[in-house]
């Protein structure tokens, strides 16, 4: 299986101030047709999974525009540039390139400090 | 607005089976591959299966593989997947989720409980 391996695990962040969640993957997630299938993905308290961004860097529709995806080959980052008390929640990375199976990072809770 | 319904969860002993059913809505439910993703209690998340638009094919987590069965109806928009053999382990909730490479829509997650 290809590992996923987030850091940190534990975020705590001021409110508005950055914060930066690294995922990396144990092999390259380039497909066969050039695309990088890695995702992101938020889960607040009590609640299902969101998608944030798709593809390392395309936000989804109605993602606030200080969420920001970044990377290639084997690492990749989730930026927020100011945190707002909605963020609070747990992130995880996805890679949809290597089947069986597909697979998330552990998970980063992000907390307000 | 685009909508998945799971149902079908609950308590079962280990060795037993459950069914869980996913209602699809606000798309074209015959256009996309689907899954099925779990999440134990207090845990990360962890793919169990999908299948693709037209059922042609099916793919399974190694953990899964063998006990359960994915399967879709396009007339009626809905996504099935049939547990067997259940351990303590498959204690988790399931999502139905649109898509595979890049698994856009979530539903709201069914809670599957095996203990004796």
């Amino acid at each position: 299986d290809v590992v996923m391996t987030q850091s940190p695990l534990s975020l705590p962040v001021t409110l508005g101030q950055p914060a930066s969640i690294s995922c990396r993957s144990s092999e390259s997630l380039v497909y066969s047709d050039g695309n990088t299938y890695l995702n992101w993905f938020q889960q607040r308290p009590g609640q299902s999974p969101r998608r944030l961004i798709y593809k390392v860097s395309n936000r989804d529709s109605g993602v606030p525009d200080r969420f920001s995806g970044s990377g290639s080959g084997t690492d990749f980052t989730l930026k927020i540039t100011r945190v707002e008390a909605e963020d609070v929640g747990v992130y995880y990375c996805m890679q949809g390139t290597h089947w069986p199976p597909y697979t998330f990072g552990q998970g980063t809770k992000l907390e307000i400090k | 607005q685009v909508q998945l319904v799971e149902s079908g969860g609950g308590l079962v002993k280990p060795g037993g089976s459950l069914r869980l059913s996913c209602a699809a809505s606000g798309f074209t439910f015959s256009d996309y591959y689907m899954s099925w993703i779990r999440q134990a209690p207090g845990k990360g998340l962890e793919w169990v299966s999908y299948i693709s638009s037209s059922s042609s094919y099916a793919n399974y987590a190694d953990s899964v593989k063998g006990r359960f069965t994915i399967s879709r109806d396009n007339a009626k928009n809905s996504l099935d997947l049939q547990m067997n053999s259940l351990r303590a382990e498959d204690t988790a909730v399931y999502y139905c989720v649109r898509g595979t490479r890049e698994p856009s829509t979530w539903g709201q997650g069914t809670l599957v409980t095996v203990s004796s």
